[in-house]
C-alpha cells in the first residue's frame, strides 16, 4: 500500500493568482497522476508525471495552465495558474500501487477561487 | 479505453445488500473491474478487483459473468457508514484510470 499526504487540504485564492499544491507519497513510486473533480463530478485525468521526464497531460489540459513538477520517486507538485472560479474543484493525487492494478489516492486539495 | 455505464444512483436501507451493476461492453482481454469507494472530501478508496467469475474480501463480493461485459459489485448488510459514491472502472496494469459517473448509493436508517 502507499500513504499520500497532500497539502494543501484546502484553500480559498483570489482570481489571477497561482496555488501549488504538492502530493508526498511515502515510499518510491515511478508513476504519479493529478487528477481533477468538479463539484457532484467524478475524477478527470490531469496528467501523468514520471520522474526525470516531462508530463503527460490528458486532453483539454496544458502545461501552461497546470505545471507540474516531479524531482523524485516520492514527491510531485501540481501548479493551477492564473485561476479563475471555474477552477474551483478537488485535486487529488494518486500512484499506482505494487501490482500495478490498485490505485492509492491523496485527501484531496479542495481549492475556491473568488 | 473501455466505457463503463452503472446507476446514477441508489437507494437502500441499512442491513440489506446492495447490488451495483455495472456494464462494460467493450471490455479487453487483459482488463481488470475494479471498483472504488469515495466519501465526501476524500480520495476514493480501492474495494476490491477481479479478472473473471467471483471474488470475495471482507468488504465486497464481484461477479463476473463468463463474457465480461458486465460486473455486480455486492454490498453484504449494508449500514449508514456505506454511504458514498461507487466507482466501477477497467483497466489493465500500468494504464491510467478513467471514471465513469460512479454510483452514488444512500444508505437510510
Amino acid at each position: 500500500s502507499a500513504v499520500i499526504s497532500q497539502k494543501p487540504s484546502r484553500d480559498i485564492c483570489q482570481r489571477g493568482t497561482s496555488l501549488t499544491i504538492q502530493c508526498q507519497v511515502d515510499s518510491q513510486v515511478t508513476m504519479m497522476f493529478w487528477y481533477r473533480q468538479q463539484p457532484g463530478q467524478s475524477l478527470t485525468l490531469i496528467a501523468t508525471a514520471n520522474q526525470g521526464s516531462e508530463a503527460t497531460y490528458e486532453s483539454g489540459f496544458v502545461i501552461d495552465k497546470f505545471p507540474i513538477s516531479r524531482p523524485n520517486l516520492t514527491f510531485s507538485t501540481l501548479t493551477v495558474s492564473n485561476m479563475s472560479p471555474e477552477d474551483s474543484s478537488i485535486y487529488l493525487c494518486s500512484v499506482d500501487g505494487a501490482l500495478n492494478t490498485e490505485a492509492f489516492f491523496g485527501q484531496g486539495t479542495r481549492l475556491t477561487v473568488v | 479505453l473501455a466505457k463503463t455505464t452503472q446507476p446514477i444512483s441508489m437507494d437502500s436501507y441499512e442491513g440489506q445488500e446492495v447490488n451495483i451493476t455495472c456494464s462494460h461492453n467493450n471490455i479487453a482481454t487483459n482488463d481488470y473491474i475494479t471498483w472504488y469507494q469515495q466519501f465526501p472530501s476524500q480520495g476514493p478508496r480501492f474495494i476490491i478487483q477481479g479478472y473473471k467469475t467471483k471474488v470475495t474480501n471482507e468488504v465486497a463480493s464481484l461477479f463476473i459473468p463468463a463474457d465480461r461485459k458486465s460486473s455486480t459489485l455486492s454490498l453484504p448488510r449494508v449500514s449508514l457508514s456505506d454511504t458514498a459514491v461507487y466507482y466501477c472502472l477497467v483497466n489493465n496494469a500500468g494504464n491510467m484510470l478513467t471514471f465513469g459517473g460512479g454510483t452514488r448509493l444512500m444508505v437510510k436508517p
